[in-house]
């Protein structure tokens, strides 16, 4: 079992429409997750981060927490096709103090 | 503030030899960490510095090794170099270490290493 999984997708929305990416993690104990978003040939980018069981927005991004099932997920509200991206989750595990992503999920935004 | 910078951006090097990749943090910032990236394989840790120690390390043979100096700075280093170690590699920082609840780590634009 991988430390962090995602759907590598690509997941395809309309324009305008909501994203919802999901991300699932084995350390039980960890207590920090954070989604950065990658265009191709780009480095990551920050984009949201969360330590509490609940939904956390910034914007059009909500993140919402969920320990019990150790799941993560990003929700972005009104796509746009700038969205367009893969988004990585990281997982700092409570185990080892490493930050593990994911494999990445890319998202394409329709027109 | 001045993002996390990486240099030489692009690099090409022949199989046997090695190299070094330098790495400067966002002021203030005592924590690097530096990642590989391959289609692949995806984003692979390697190893973390902070105030100048080594406090964890990925699972990467002993060809790669890194040093960070007083003033938070990094190198890596990739001694013989494999076909396979062709990557982008990514160093990023963070004001704490990954022993903190709060870890948010910025990335800098990368080396792009090619082995030939």
């Amino acid at each position: 079992q991988k430390e962090v999984e995602q759907n590598s997708g690509p997941l395809s929305v309309p324009e305008g429409a909501i994203a919802s990416l999901n991300c699932t993690y084995s350390d039980r104990g960890s207590q920090s997750f954070f989604w950065y978003r990658q265009y191709s040939g780009k480095s990551p980018e920050l984009i949201m981060f969360i330590y509490s069981n609940g939904d956390k927005e910034d914007g059009r991004f909500t993140a919402q927490l969920n320990k019990a099932s150790q799941y993560v997920s990003l929700l972005i509200r009104d796509s746009q096709p700038s969205d367009s991206a893969t988004y990585l989750c990281a997982v700092l595990m409570d185990s080892s103090y490493k930050l593990i992503f994911g494999s990445g999920t890319r998202l394409l935004v329709r027109p | 503030k001045a993002g996390v910078t990486q240099t030489p951006r692009y690099l090409i090097k022949t199989r046997g030899q090695q190299v070094t990749l330098s790495c400067s943090p966002i002021s203030g910032h005592r924590s690097v960490s530096w990642y590989q990236q391959t289609p692949g394989q995806g984003l692979q840790f390697l190893f973390e510095y902070f105030s100048e120690t080594q406090r964890n390390k990925g699972n990467f043979p002993g060809r790669f090794s890194g040093r960070q100096f007083s003033n938070s700075r990094s190198e890596m280093n990739v001694s013989t170099l494999e076909l396979g170690d062709s990557a982008l590699y990514l160093c990023a920082s963070s004001s704490t270490s990954g022993g903190s609840s709060s870890y948010e780590q910025y990335f800098g634009p990368g080396t792009r290493l090619t082995v030939t």
